[in-house]
């Protein structure tokens, strides 16, 4: 299993532009989850997915949308970019099973908006 | 969703006992105790998670306390590779599993 992945690593943006964050995971997991990572802060929750077609705002959702279709993917779509949306941002899974429940993260895409 | 309170940051030398105490006073009956470790420039990886009283894996201890209004994670002879930062989590799967990341304690361990 290739896990979680995450599309692009990096990605410079203009102001004002828009651009897709891909994420798809190969595990089968119904919950999905998209994270923001500012430099030497915590997680911040932006978007998660409890299976197909079903979503729900975190605690950051201003600015970004989310959509999904297929159990595999979960795109997060940043329109009209703006510098504070620079960070990082991580995908992940939610494997529900015993002994315990287990979220696994993708690698990450970095974004600078100038 | 319960609130966690953790130290900021810590310090450690190799080979030493390292304990992270979070504070959850909010804690709910159905809700568990999760704790993820994250390198620079990765993303978050399960450590361990538990319920009540103690449990532990291969790479550390969790122990909770009866009133479960906090909880401690040991890390037993740490290395330089421990160097990470660690995030106590609290919840349970009625809110739809959505899940709240603090700050996280940032641990450095020295040589």
């Amino acid at each position: 299993n290739a896990g979680v992945t995450q599309t692009p690593k990096f990605r410079i943006l203009k102001i004002g532009q828009s651009m897709t964050l891909q994420c798809t995971q190969d595990m089968n997991h119904n919950y999905m989850y998209w994270y923001r990572q500012d430099p030497g802060m915590g997680l911040k929750l932006i978007y998660y997915s409890v299976g197909a077609g079903i979503t729900d705002k975190g605690e950051v959702p201003n600015g970004y949308n989310v959509s999904r279709s297929t159990t595999e993917d979960f795109p997060l779509r940043l329109e009209l970019a703006a510098p504070s949306q620079t960070s990082v941002y991580f995908c992940a899974s939610l494997r529900l099973a015993e002994p315990h429940n287990e979220q696994f993260f993708g690698p990450g895409t970095r974004l600078t908006v100038l | 969703l319960a609130k966690t309170t953790q130290p900021i940051s810590m310090d450690s030398y190799e080979g030493q006992e390292v304990n992270i105490t979070c504070s959850h006073n909010n804690i709910a009956t159905n809700d568990y105790i999760t704790w993820y470790q994250q390198f620079p420039s990765q993303g978050p990886r399960f450590i361990i998670q538990g319920y009540k009283t103690k449990v532990t894996n291969e790479v550390a201890s969790l122990f909770i306390p009866a009133d479960r209004k906090s909880s401690t994670l040991s890390l037993p002879r740490v290395s330089l590779s421990d160097t990470a930062v660690y995030y106590c989590l609290v919840g349970d799967d009625t809110g739809g599993f959505k899940t709240i990341f603090g700050a996280g304690t940032r641990l450095f361990v020295k040589a």
